[in-house]
């Protein structure tokens, strides 16, 4: 199946600065890879996505991008503030596949 | 529209009782998981489902028992609880496996 590594699993910004964290994944049919969002003793939210067909997408503040030659993918935060701080997962889904692949997650805080 | 419905939100356990944590969801999602998230790791998948009537298991299935009888339910059998199964669950619900996952508010149970 699909194995999908996160890094870092910290990560420690200045207000104002950006955050990337990255993913890489090993299944070369995977096609379809959310960011999901989860602040402390809540549920994890859709935050962002991006699929096989597309390299980069944007939203606001944030963006994902995809490198489907090196099976890497990224989530851009820019002007990160305190309300940011939380833990990001990045997961993958093979094309037909069933289930989605979690990376181990990164926990983000933004100093203010 | 209430999304993903779990219960009980807590639960505290005696070693060897059984229990179920119960998920709804009303969007007419094919696909459910069950997660378990322990304090530090990430979401490691329990059991999923593609549809009413079919069941598969995840990374970490042993222990735990589910069913799909109807698209809206998936409950999660504890058949013996131990205290290594204390950790806090969310079910998962998507119509597609290229659109991102709905998480339920989560069940934290405690294993004593």
């Amino acid at each position: 199946g699909e194995n999908v590594e996160q890094h870092p699993s910290t990560l420690s910004v200045q207000e104002g600065d950006s955050a990337v964290i990255k993913c890489t994944y090993s299944d070369s049919a995977s096609n379809y890879f959310p960011w999901y969002k989860q602040e402390l003793g809540k549920r994890p939210q859709l935050i962002i996505d991006i699929r096989s067909n597309v390299g980069e997408k944007k939203d606001q503040r944030i963006a994902v991008t995809l490198n489907k030659t090196a099976k890497h993918f990224s989530l851009h935060i820019t002007e990160t503030q305190p309300e940011d701080s939380a833990v990001y997962f990045c997961a993958a889904t093979p094309r037909a596949g069933n289930q989605f692949y979690f990376g181990t997650g990164t926990s983000l805080t933004v100093i203010p | 529209n209430a999304g993903v419905t779990q219960t009980p939100k807590f639960q505290v356990l005696k070693t060897g009782q059984s229990m179920t944590l119960q998920c709804a969801q009303d969007m007419n999602h094919e696909y459910m998981s069950w997660y378990r998230q322990d304090p530090g790791m990430g979401l490691r998948l329990i059991h999923y489902s593609v549809g009413a009537g079919i069941t598969d298991q995840g990374e970490v299935p042993n222990g735990y028992n589910v069913s799909r009888s109807t698209t809206e339910d998936f409950p999660l059998r504890l058949l013996s609880a131990a205290p290594s199964q204390t950790s806090v669950y969310f079910c998962a619900s998507s119509y597609s496996m290229t659109v991102g996952y709905t998480f339920g508010s989560g069940t934290r149970l405690t294993v004593v």
